[in-house]
């Protein structure tokens, strides 16, 4: 089966860009999609298709995908950014969807 | 205002069967091309794809769960179902009904979860 592989945590500094990435075996050639989620709530989808954002979504958040590696970066991030950030893709071959592990994001 | 809500009883006791259901409002299952789905979260985890369900189509389940799991969708009542067998204290967790869209395969919807806990 499909996997994806993020890094257990990040942290940064408020006003410095995050990047968290998801690596999967040729995940370029799929559609990335990834997720947001607070303590207590709902996942919430803020990139979509590797780079599209949903309504809503500051554009500060942004996303790219290529070979092995997928990457969501946040720029100028904020304290409201902390979370879990979980990549998705849906694996064609199987029919199954799969995320990734999570990310924690700490903002210091 | 479209939302998805889910409900279910709680609590239930090991080796019984855990039934949870996800009501749609807003719109209905049957319209558009989406896949309606639940995930869960065991504690202090990450998101597991547990299936999904296209209202014309056979449901896909995650192989780790295929055998004791069913997803369906009551078109009647605007509803998903979640139908676990044989629970364990491993199961409990927070599960979420989400929706897919056909043209992304991304959850642009997400209900706000309910908690199975799976005890004596």
């Amino acid at each position: 089966s499909y996997v994806l592989t993020q890094a257990p945590s990040v942290s940064v500094a408020p006003g410095h860009a995050a990047s968290i990435t998801c690596g999967g075996n040729n995940v370029g050639s799929k559609s990335v999609h990834w997720y947001q989620q607070k303590p207590g709530q709902a996942p919430v989808l803020v990139v979509y298709d590797d780079s599209d954002r949903p309504s809503g979504i500051p554009e500060r958040f942004s996303g790219s995908n290529s070979g092995n590696t997928a990457t969501l970066t946040i720029s100028r991030v904020e304290a409201g950014d902390e979370a879990d950030y979980y990549c998705q893709v849906w694996d064609i071959t199987s029919g199954h969807v799969v995320f990734g592990g999570g990310t924690r994001l700490t903002v210091l | 205002q479209v939302q998805l809500q889910e409900s279910g009883p709680g609590l239930v006791k090991p080796a019984q069967t855990l039934s949870l259901t996800c009501s749609f409002s807003g719109g209905s299952v049957t319209s558009g091309h989406y896949f309606w789905s639940w995930i869960r979260q065991l504690p202090g985890k990450g998101l597991e794809w547990l299936g999904y369900v296209y209202y014309s189509d056979t449901p896909y389940y995650n192989p780790s769960l295929k055998s004791r799991l069913s997803i369906s969708l009551d078109t009647s009542k605007n509803e998903l179902s979640l139908n676990l067998t044989s629970v364990t204290a491993a199961h409990s967790a927070v599960y979420n009904c989400a929706r897919a869209t056909g043209a992304t395969s991304s959850f642009d919807l997400w209900g706000h979860g309910t908690l199975a806990t799976v005890s004596s």
